[in-house]
């Protein structure tokens, strides 16, 4: 298991259309993490998984926003009608279940998306 | 509320100069953990270090520092002669220990430039 993996690692697409990424993370984490993150500021929190189940989501997560995560392996992050404003990269991350020796989460290389 | 804030949007050095990066954090939480990333070009965002609340000793790694000083909750990064490998957008984040989510609150980050 080389790390997290994201695919596609770009995306352009027309404003309006729906876009799916997809996170494998590294096999033995059961907590996986999306995050955005648009030119020149820190990641965002936008979800949460443990295992196969979504316990947390962002204010960021507008309705048109939807991630599952269906056996508690990869993950996918879906946008429909897509708008200029969700231009930005996608980070996915994972990590070992809180009170694990090591909880530090370890990140993919991201998605980036453009809207056009 | 958690904030992170990397004052230094961008600092520039030139090679084997040593270069810190602040870092000022706030929470209510007790117990919190203390993070800093390394985001190169290719976008992957790199571990670096994690450090509890309750742990003050400050920490080397190779050309690394880290000093942690709750009395100024701050927790700034020092890198020594540096290199032009050295270049990236660095990133100081919080996660509070009381939530058990694992999510990271992330400072906007500070790019830096190590010209040869």
């Amino acid at each position: 298991d080389t790390g997290v993996s994201q695919d596609p690692r770009h995306k352009i697409t027309k404003r309006g259309q729906n876009v799916t990424f997809r996170c494998d993370p590294i096999s033995e984490h059961n907590r996986l993490y999306w995050y955005r993150q648009t030119l020149g500021q820190g990641p965002e929190f936008l979800t949460y998984f443990q295992n196969e189940a979504q316990l947390e989501k962002s204010r960021l997560l507008s309705d048109r926003f939807s991630a599952e995560r269906p056996k508690g392996s990869f993950s996918t992050l879906e946008i429909q009608r897509t708008e200029q404003g969700d231009s930005a990269m996608y980070l996915c991350a994972s990590s070992l279940p809180q009170g694990s020796l090591n909880t530090e989460a370890f990140f993919g290389q991201g998605t980036r998306l453009t809207v056009v | 509320a958690q904030k992170v804030t990397q004052a230094q949007t961008e600092i520039s050095v030139v090679e084997k100069e040593d270069v810190t990066l602040d870092c000022v954090y706030e929470t209510r939480d007790t117990t919190y953990y203390l993070f800093w990333y390394k985001q190169p070009p290719s976008g992957e965002l790199v571990f670096l270090i994690r450090r509890n609340s309750f742990d003050e000793q400050n920490e080397i790694s190779g050309r690394y520092s880290w000093n942690f000083q709750k009395s100024t909750s701050s927790f700034n990064f020092t890198i020594t002669a540096s290199q032009v490998v050295d270049s990236a957008v660095y990133f100081c984040a919080l996660m509070d220990g009381s939530s058990n989510t694992g999510k990271l609150i992330f400072g906007q980050g500070t790019t830096l430039q190590v010209k040869p």
